[in-house]
């Protein structure tokens, strides 16, 4: 099975503080890589999709890169609706969530 | 726009078999082209994907419950369904529903192995 691995598992930061959160796996998983943000008693909301496309409706201070075994979210600049737990999630013939991150007010 | 709902037992006891339903509104099961799965969360844990059901009734399950896992689908009722079968307290859990991001042409759809539409999550608790 493929491990995810995220790092920092939480990430202090102040509004207008670019953010970048990093997901590896444990073997490659070519671009087959989600990023999703969860609010406390929420469901997870999908933000990018095949490592680097933005979903629909997601504000373009969101963005990721990467690929193989290594990939990156980044916020540009930190908003105050942006304080949250975000996770990766690959597809490599099934899907597994990386542990999380959990990004709180410094 | 699709939604989905899951409904189910907020409580089930140990041993026994834990059922939910999920209900799509929005949009057809059978229209096609998208993969339905069950995905859960331990308390203040990370996500699980338990499994998939394909709109043609095939389905993909986690290898770790994949012994005790059924998932089917009613279009009739444009629905379909989670069984976890001798439940223990570890899988107490909120439990989602959701839908697989598809690209659809008029001819066809690929999926983009993400999931964007969720539903809003049921508590289930394993307690006697």
């Amino acid at each position: 099975d493929i491990q995810m691995t995220q790092s920092p598992s939480t990430l202090s930061a102040s509004v207008g503080d670019r953010v970048t959160i990093t997901c590896r796996a444990s073997q490659s998983i070519s671009s087959w890589l989600a990023w999703y943000q969860q609010k406390p008693g929420k469901a997870p909301k999908l933000l990018i999709y095949k490592a680097s496309s933005l979903e629909s409706g997601v504000p373009s201070r969101f963005s990721g890169s990467g690929s193989g075994t290594e990939f990156t979210l980044t916020i540009s600049s930190l908003q105050p609706d942006d304080f949250a737990t975000y996770y990766c999630q690959q597809y490599n013939s099934l899907f597994t969530f990386g542990p999380g991150t959990k990004v709180d007010i410094k | 726009q699709v939604q989905l709902q899951e409904s189910g037992p907020g409580l089930v006891k140990p041993s026994q078999t834990l059922s939910l339903t999920c209900t799509v509104s929005g949009g057809s099961i059978s229209s096609g082209g998208y993969y339905w799965s069950w995905i859960r969360q331990h308390p203040g844990k990370g996500l699980e994907w338990i499994g998939y059901i394909y709109y043609s009734g095939s389905t993909y399950y986690n290898p770790s419950l994949k012994s005790r896992v059924t998932i089917s689908v009613d279009t009739s009722k444009n629905q379909f369904s989670l069984k976890l079968s001798s439940v223990t307290a570890a899988d107490t859990a909120v439990y989602y529903c959701a839908r697989d991001k598809s690209h659809c042409s008029s001819t066809s759809c690929y999926t983009l192995w993400a999931f964007d539409i969720w539903g809003q999550g049921t508590m289930v608790t394993v307690s006697s």
